[in-house]
């Protein structure tokens, strides 16, 4: 079975311009969560999918940030325009129900903003 | 709101030494508590959980137990390898509808766990 997939794996852009990051969840697992590491602090909860609804948006930092899951597979989050603060690891996770279920993390995508 | 905290390390220790990460967190309710872990180059692991109060998570040799007097879960293992090499992670979930916080996991700064042979 596959695992959580995320594309790009690193992805390096200057102040201003616009990065898409994508994830894929296992694969009849309803929820997914997006959650975002800042070098030195603690990895923090951006929000929550239930198939195509956002459940939980409460982490999202601003406006410049924007998640989408058509049609309730995989999810993209595009950060618009990118500011030096951005820069991180971003991990995406799913799980098969909301409760303490296990959440199954990808690998990151490493986002380096010049 | 939710918070962990715990030691942030790096821990550097000898093969077959003891180990433990201490770990504490507040919280709404009757969260959930997990320990991640991090090999390098790789994503988050899922190492165990405990969802009640003096529940036991074991996996590979660590453990940690629910303390909710202490709001603490301590990860220990009794004898470390040069394996064990890692980033550890305490994190929590609130129950659903508990009104205390988002619906993803908190999770507390990381441990960087280094073991010398």
């Amino acid at each position: 079975e596959a695992g959580v997939t995320q594309f790009p794996s690193h992805s390096v852009i200057e102040k201003g311009q616009t990065v898409t990051l994508r994830c894929d969840p296992i694969s009849g697992h309803d929820n997914l969560y997006w959650y975002r590491r800042v070098m030195g602090k603690e990895i923090k909860f951006l929000l929550h999918f239930v198939k195509e609804s956002k459940q939980d948006e409460s982490g999202m930092p601003n406006n410049r940030f924007l998640a989408e899951r058509t049609g309730g597979t995989y999810s993209t989050l595009k950060v618009q325009p990118a500011e030096l603060e951005d820069s991180g690891v971003y991990f995406c996770a799913s799980s098969l129900r909301q409760d303490y279920n296990e959440q199954f993390f990808g690998p990151g995508t490493r986002l380096t903003v010049l | 709101g939710d918070s962990v905290t715990q030691m942030e390390g790096p821990v550097t220790l000898s093969e077959e030494a003891f180990l433990t990460i201490n770990c504490t967190y507040t919280a709404t309710g009757y969260p959930s508590l997990f320990w991640y872990v991090q090999y390098p180059g790789e994503g988050l692991q899922l190492l165990l959980k405990a969802t009640k109060a003096d529940d036991k998570g074991s996996n590979k040799g660590f453990e940690a137990t629910y303390r909710k007097e202490t709001t603490s879960f301590h990860l220990e293992k009794g004898s470390v390898q040069v394996s064990d090499s890692a980033v550890y992670f305490c994190a929590l979930l609130s129950p659903i509808y508990s009104g205390g916080g988002a619906d993803g996991l908190t999770f507390g700064k990381g441990t960087h766990l280094i073991i010398q042979p």
